[in-house]
């Protein structure tokens, strides 16, 4: 089945550590996202990117990280510049230049242990 | 500035009983909406869309929701709830051809009552 699947489920991180967060999709598209989720509020866009080897940054990309050497991947880095990385990382994908439909993963929660 | 309002943070209503949740937004082009629901833990799953034509649009699991321009509102409705509807609920606003522009709201959560 096509989707999109985010690994791992559960993830800590320590005081001054990177830490990397999967995202992978079968479904051909050329747009994927990241968004963070932290309680009671809202998806905030962290970064995104149309194609291959070029993103964007979103709203709160400041202590975060990306790559996309390949369409299917889209790897979210939270460095330790990021002071408070606890939250729900959401992962998305869309077809380029179509906003019918965002197709999300299920999401890895962080946390600092 | 462009942003979107769920007034509700929580809201607890009867199994089989009729559902209605609110969404207002501000934004300055014509508006694409969207409602997303999220069971706990998981990602979101798209419900319905508003593009353009009818105002009231039909989604999965027998929801709908209904456009007003006039009153700048996205309202989702469900005639009867059903115990698996308990989840997060998310409206959200876009432009034209633009996802990474999608702004969304804080969420209302539903719980369900026996």
């Amino acid at each position: 089945d096509g989707g999109i699947t985010q690994s791992p489920k559960y993830l800590f991180r320590k005081e001054g550590q990177n830490v990397t967060l999967s995202c992978e999709q079968n479904l051909n598209h050329d747009a994927m996202y990241w968004y963070r989720q932290d309680p009671g509020q809202g998806l905030r866009l962290i970064y995104y990117s149309q194609i291959v080897n070029d993103f964007q940054k979103g709203d709160i990309a400041e202590g975060y990280s990306v790559s996309r050497e390949k369409k299917e991947s889209f790897p979210l880095t939270v460095t330790s510049a990021q002071k408070n990385p606890t939250a729900f990382y959401l992962c998305a994908s869309s077809i380029r230049g179509k906003n019918e439909k965002l197709f999300f993963g299920s999401g890895t929660q962080l946390s600092v242990l | 500035a462009q942003s979107v309002t769920q007034p509700d943070i929580h809201i607890t209503v009867s199994e089989g009983a009729s559902l209605e949740l609110r969404c207002n937004y501000s934004y300055g082009a014509t508006p694409y909406l969207f409602w997303y629901v999220q069971s706990p833990g998981q990602g979101l799953q798209l419900l319905l869309k508003y593009f353009s034509g009818d105002t009231l649009v039909q989604g999965i699991k027998g929801f709908e929701a209904e456009f007003k321009r006039s009153q700048s509102s996205f309202n989702l409705r469900k005639p009867s709830v059903h115990w698996s509807d308990a989840a997060e609920y998310f409206c959200a606003v876009g432009p034209e051809g633009s996802a990474s522009k999608i702004i969304f709201g804080s969420g209302t959560r539903l719980s369900i009552r026996p």
